[in-house]
């Protein structure tokens, strides 16, 4: 059974503050990489994608992938109450994403 | 803008009632995909379908069925609906042609309750 796996929180981080968002996977052979951002009763919404080894960087948000580690994190610096949400990680294994069941983040004014 | 749409937004229905939520596409994808989401337990795909001659089970198709009537479009039916089946139901797009392997995007989503 392939899995991601995510902490289901809350995470509570201070306005202003950079929040780490963490997930595994067990499929080793997967090459792309979601973040997600799901805000209650909404539909989930693509913020980054990564396939290589490395850091991605786009506006306030930073993508790092080890895939020896099988390990996705995401970064948001300078944390807004506007990032206030669930983050959903996502792996493609074999044509599907494979989904971790959300981390939800608190940012605290 | 091109876009993922479903109807309805949301329904209540009755335990034994056939429902069909419905969505269509205006971005060109091929492949697209039926999801529900229960609290805490994250997104589990139903259907999906890479084209319109190709249909395939996802992780938990039983009682429901689909149609994919064109390449826009993609239907989900409950036959015959129970309370279990109360959920967030939410249609996705996806375009493996692109450098974005397998990027979904998706529809606004589907309350619906079986009472």
């Amino acid at each position: 059974q392939k899995e991601v796996e995510q902490n289901s929180g809350p995470l509570s981080v201070p306005e202003g503050a950079i929040a780490s968002l963490n997930c595994t996977y067990s499929d080793r052979v997967s090459q792309s990489f979601f973040w997600y951002r799901q805000y209650s009763g909404k539909s989930p919404e693509l913020i980054m994608s990564i396939y290589s080894n490395g850091d991605k960087e786009d506006g306030r948000f930073t993508a790092q992938l080890n895939k020896a580690s099988q390990y996705v994190s995401l970064l948001i610096r300078d944390s807004q109450p506007s990032d206030s949400a669930t983050y959903l990680c996502a792996v493609n294994s074999n044509y599907q994403l494979i989904w971790g069941a959300g981390t939800k983040l608190i940012i605290k004014p | 803008d091109a876009d993922v749409t479903q109807t309805p937004r949301n329904r209540i229905t009755k335990t034994g009632k056939r429902i069909m939520l419905e969505c269509s596409q205006t971005k060109g994808h091929d492949r697209m995909y039926w999801y529900r989401q229960d609290p805490g337990l994250g997104l589990r795909l139903i259907y999906y379908s890479f084209d319109v001659k190709d249909i395939n089970k996802g992780e938990i198709s039983d009682g429901y069925s689909v149609s994919r009537q064109a390449q826009a479009k993609f239907s989900l039916s409950l036959e015959s609906a129970i309370p279990n089946q109360t959920a967030l139901y939410f249609c996705a797009t996806s375009d493996l042609s692109g450098r974005g392997v397998n990027e979904q995007f998706f529809g606004p989503g589907t309350r619906l309750t079986v009472l």
